[in-house]
């Protein structure tokens, strides 16, 4: 159980484009999902908490126009890099907790590695 | 906010022998310390996790140790086999935030046959 689906999980695109990553809860409902952004050999980064049905909570220096998220559903949340350019090249990871209110396991997706030609 | 460091940074142990990664905190009130092991190019694995009401937990070759007047918590794992080589992250739980967590810096680990 505990599975979570992120897609895609490769992008390769040009300098402009704007990206979108998928993080679907597949067996539970995601009362919140985190998004992470991990740079080569180095920990993970927590850009943004996003709760179903309002607004994502972004940490400190997270640009919230260009990385735009969504959480429309229980098990889905999206991320969009809006005109991504080179420096925006990372592995971004999301996860999936069942319960936003008391400590529980995060549930990891298998990540999506951007590439910014 | 909550800072949680780690160390060391890499470490390389002899197959068969413990290995040690440490780590501290800032925020008193964080509450839930969970560990991950990350092999190249994949997703965070919890591999182990301990609450503030408990001062050791273990699980087969894993047991991870809390001090909470100290703030600062361990992973040991005995016997070490060539399939634990990974990188291993502590992580930390504000209590301002629910289960958002924070992540150490991470520790790479290196098991020599």
């Amino acid at each position: 159980g505990a599975v979570v689906s992120q897609h895609p999980s490769w992008v390769i695109c040009k300098s402009g484009t704007s990206v979108k990553i998928e993080c679907r809860s597949l067996d539970f409902q995601a009362t919140t999902m985190f998004w992470y952004r991990q740079f080569p050999k180095q920990s993970l980064m927590l850009m943004a908490t996003s709760n179903e049905g309002s607004k994502a909570t972004y940490e400190q220096g997270v640009e919230k126009d260009k990385f735009l998220i969504n959480h429309a559903s229980l098990t889905l949340s999206t991320l969009t890099v809006t005109s991504a350019h080179p420096e925006d090249s990372s592995f971004y990871i999301c996860s999936a907790t069942a319960d936003g209110v008391s400590n529980q396991p995060q549930h990891f997706g298998d990540g999506t590695r951007l590439s910014i030609l | 906010g909550e800072n949680v460091e780690q160390h060391p940074s890499t470490l390389s142990v002899q197959e068969g022998d413990s290995a040690v990664i440490k780590c501290t905190y800032s925020d008193s009130a964080s509450n839930y310390f969970p560990w991950y092991k990350q092999e190249l190019g994949k997703r965070p694995q919890l591999i182990i996790d301990i609450r503030s009401n408990v001062g050791e937990k273990k699980d087969q070759r894993i047991a991870v140790t809390l001090n909470k007047t100290a703030k600062h918590f361990s992973l040991h794992i005995t016997e070490t086999q060539p399939e634990d080589s990974a990188v291993y992250f502590c992580a930390a739980t504000p209590y301002s935030s629910a289960s958002k967590i924070i992540f150490g810096s991470g520790t790479r680990l290196s098991i020599r046959p």
